[in-house]
């Protein structure tokens, strides 16, 4: 089944830490996209790609990496200069701005 | 300026009933999309309906269907026949044109939609 795999479900970061989430997709997709949830809140965008070896920042992007070596994988790396990382992220992938972004699972984020 | 505006944080409805779910929005650009997601409390995103500036009929999705008033930049949703595992949050999103400093997809805040048996 086509689909886009984040892992892990549940991450804990130590403070000064930098963490890694995992976003896979086999839908052969051009453009991958990540967000941040906060509680009640809607999505915010962190950053995207809308190709390979290209990404842009989003509206949130500071405190956070991201690489694009392959067109299946979008990582995203949440440093320690992130103050407040506990949230929910969302990775998204589509195949061009105009169709509907289709997401994956979530990783829940927590500082210990 | 908030581009997506839900302006119901919480709404009931009775099981088999029907509810409009609203979204207004703000652009100048005359080429946009509209979509609607449904995300249940385990927290995938399910897409729902899109609507596009030009279309010029209201889109459906079986229950679904999306009142689009694009004079009043409005496109609500609604939800006919209600089921319980309706209850979830329900994000209205915008999509412009990319340019410059255009962020590709723009959510609104949400609206938790509870179903009563």
């Amino acid at each position: 089944d086509g689909g886009i795999t984040q892992s892990p479900k549940y991450l804990f970061r130590k403070e000064g830490q930098n963490v890694t989430l995992s976003c896979e997709q086999n839908l052969n997709h051009d453009a991958m996209y990540w967000y941040r949830q906060d509680p009640g809140q809607g999505l915010r965008l962190i950053y995207y790609s809308q190709i390979v070896n290209d990404f842009q920042k989003g509206d949130i992007a500071e405190g956070y990496s991201v690489s694009r070596e392959k067109k299946e994988s979008f990582p995203l790396t949440v440093t320690s200069a992130q103050k407040n990382p506990t949230a929910f992220y969302l990775c998204a992938s589509s195949i061009d701005w105009v169709e509907p972004q289709h997401f994956g699972d979530g990783t829940r984020l927590s500082i210990l | 300026a908030q581009k997506i505006t839900q302006t119901q944080p919480g709404m009931f409805v009775q099981e088999k009933e029907a509810v409009t779910l609203d979204c207004t929005y703000d652009t100048s650009d005359p080429s946009y999309g509209l979509f609607w997601y449904k995300q249940p409390s385990s927290g995938e995103m399910i897409f729902l309906i899109y609507q596009g500036s030009y279309d010029q009929q209201n889109a459906t999705e079986g229950r679904y269907s999306l009142n689009f008033q694009k004079a009043r930049k409005s496109a609500n949703l609604v939800i006919s026949a209600s089921q319980l595992g309706d209850s979830a949050m329900y994000f209205c999103a915008m999509r412009e044109p990319p340019r410059s400093g255009n962020t590709p997809l723009v959510f609104g805040k949400g609206t938790r939609l509870s179903v009563i048996a």
